[in-house]
């Protein structure tokens, strides 16, 4: 019930075009979904997250969509360009009392062709 | 500002070594995590302080050792490790309103022979 299941594992996009990262929860306790984004050899770093109270959240090219019903949210790259290659990992969690703990998914290695 | 810093950025240690990590935050944050990673794999939760105590140990073997001197400062000593436990290691912290929301530093990426 803790697990968060991220597709595809790997992706291949041409630049200029649109890359989607899917993910899905079973836990309806969670109410935070981070994204990260990993170049290899650093840190994970926060890219974008949203809360289940709303069903889009858009920071420049990159997007979020959440289906609450379906426990499923996916990150869409618009005008995807050759420095977003990187691994991208979703993730989900649950605020209030003692809860420190993020579920992530096991990542998305990105891809992105001149 | 929402940096996490580490020192060292490599490390390399024998199995008899005894080494620390070190963490550095500036943002207010109170709570702070240590994470190991292996490639192309997700983060995995170590330890976490909160308000500079020890909140969650994730069943971590004795050979690792957090430290949290203050609010600013978090330490993970090391003692006779083994080769499996080389893996890029991650501190992160955040603030106490909003636990989920964690910043990481770039790591330090350690290797044991």
């Amino acid at each position: 019930q803790q697990q968060v299941k991220q597709s595809p594992q790997s992706l291949i996009v041409q630049k200029g075009g649109i890359s989607i990262i899917n993910c899905a929860y079973e836990n309806t306790a969670f109410d935070y979904f981070p994204w990260y984004q990993q170049f290899p050899g650093k840190g994970p770093a926060l890219l974008i997250a949203i809360r289940p109270d709303v069903s889009e959240k858009k920071e420049g090219r990159f997007t979020i969509s959440f289906n609450k019903s379906a426990k499923q949210f996916s990150l869409h790259i618009m005008d995807s360009q050759p420095g977003d290659s990187a691994t991208y990992f979703c993730a989900a969690g649950r605020s209030g009392g003692s809860n420190y703990k993020l579920t992530f998914g096991k990542g998305t290695l990105l891809t992105v062709n001149p | 500002d929402t940096e996490v810093t580490q020192t060292p950025k490599h490390l390399v240690m024998g199995m008899t070594n005894k080494k620390s990590l070190k963490c550095e935050q500036h943002m207010g944050h109170r709570a702070m995590y240590w994470y190991k990673q292996k490639a192309k794999k997700p983060p995995e939760l170590m330890f976490v302080y909160s308000y500079e105590k020890l909140s969650i140990n994730e069943s971590v073997p004795s050979r690792f050792s957090p430290e949290c001197p203050n609010s600013s400062l978090l330490n993970l000593h090391l003692h006779a490790l083994q080769p499996e436990d080389s893996a890029l290691y991650l501190c992160a912290s955040s603030l106490p309103g909003a636990k989920n929301i964690q910043y990481f530093g770039a790591g330090t990426r350690l290797s044991v022979l």
